[in-house]
């Protein structure tokens, strides 16, 4: 069974580029979900990833969007990249209804400039 | 909106000792989970413990174990026989058992260092 993993580790950006950000879930799974944590501060959700068509979404700007693909893996996209946008970005595999039983990816630090 | 209160930003413990660290929430629901999880230097996310709102009994995972007051909206993580490997933040988390959605709820979270 392999865990949730996300690419890459690391990626600095300047401000007003776009930027794509890759998931594959759990083998198993077949739900996503995408994080934003800011230095210092807990994870925010931004949205939800389920048969492909996102199903909830936190309060983010519509910058922010995502794919989901038939394997269940997930790409977080964000438009027009703002200084503030600067996080640990976190991916979370589950079954659908069940993020109780959430596993999180290891994340991607994006650094704006 | 549900919210998730740590009022602790840091704490410390030495070795084999017990800490307990505190969260509050906010909501109106009645059926919802609460999570406690670490996050290492490693930065990856990992669950401790989970609490079902239906249930009265506290739940327990081996040195790990929640003290849950429903009416007060208290979930606090008590942490017997503290190893070095604890030190990590610590997120407490709210998850609606009432939306379509699973959207977790996040607390600021709490610095636990252990001393050696």
């Amino acid at each position: 069974e392999t865990g949730v993993t996300q690419s890459p580790t690391h990626l600095i950006k300047t401000r007003g580029q776009q930027v794509t950000l890759r998931c594959s879930s759990q083998s198993g799974h077949n739900t996503v979900s995408w994080y934003q944590q800011a230095l210092g501060q807990g994870p925010q959700f931004i949205f939800q990833y389920y048969r492909e068509e996102e199903n909830g979404r936190g309060n983010f700007p519509p910058r922010f969007s995502g794919l989901q693909f038939p394997n269940y893996s997930s790409e977080l996209n964000v438009n027009a990249l703002e200084l503030d946008d600067s996080a640990l970005y976190l991916c979370a595999s589950s079954l659908y209804g069940q993020s109780y039983e959430q596993y999180f990816g290891p994340g991607t630090r994006l650094t704006v400039t | 909106a549900q919210t998730v209160t740590q009022s602790q930003p840091e704490m410390s413990v030495q070795e084999a000792e017990t800490v307990t660290l505190s969260c509050t929430y906010d909501t109106s629901e009645s059926d919802y989970y609460l999570f406690w999880y670490k996050q290492p230097p490693s930065r990856q996310m990992i669950l401790v413990i989970r609490q079902e709102a239906y249930k009265q009994q506290n739940a327990t995972e081996n040195r790990f174990s929640v003290n849950f007051q429903k009416a007060a909206k208290s979930f606090s993580l008590k942490i017997s026989d503290s190893q070095l490997g604890d030190a990590a933040m610590y997120f407490c988390a709210y998850r609606s058992e009432e939306t379509s959605y699973d959207k977790v709820i996040f607390g600021p979270g709490t610095s636990l260092s252990v001393i050696p």
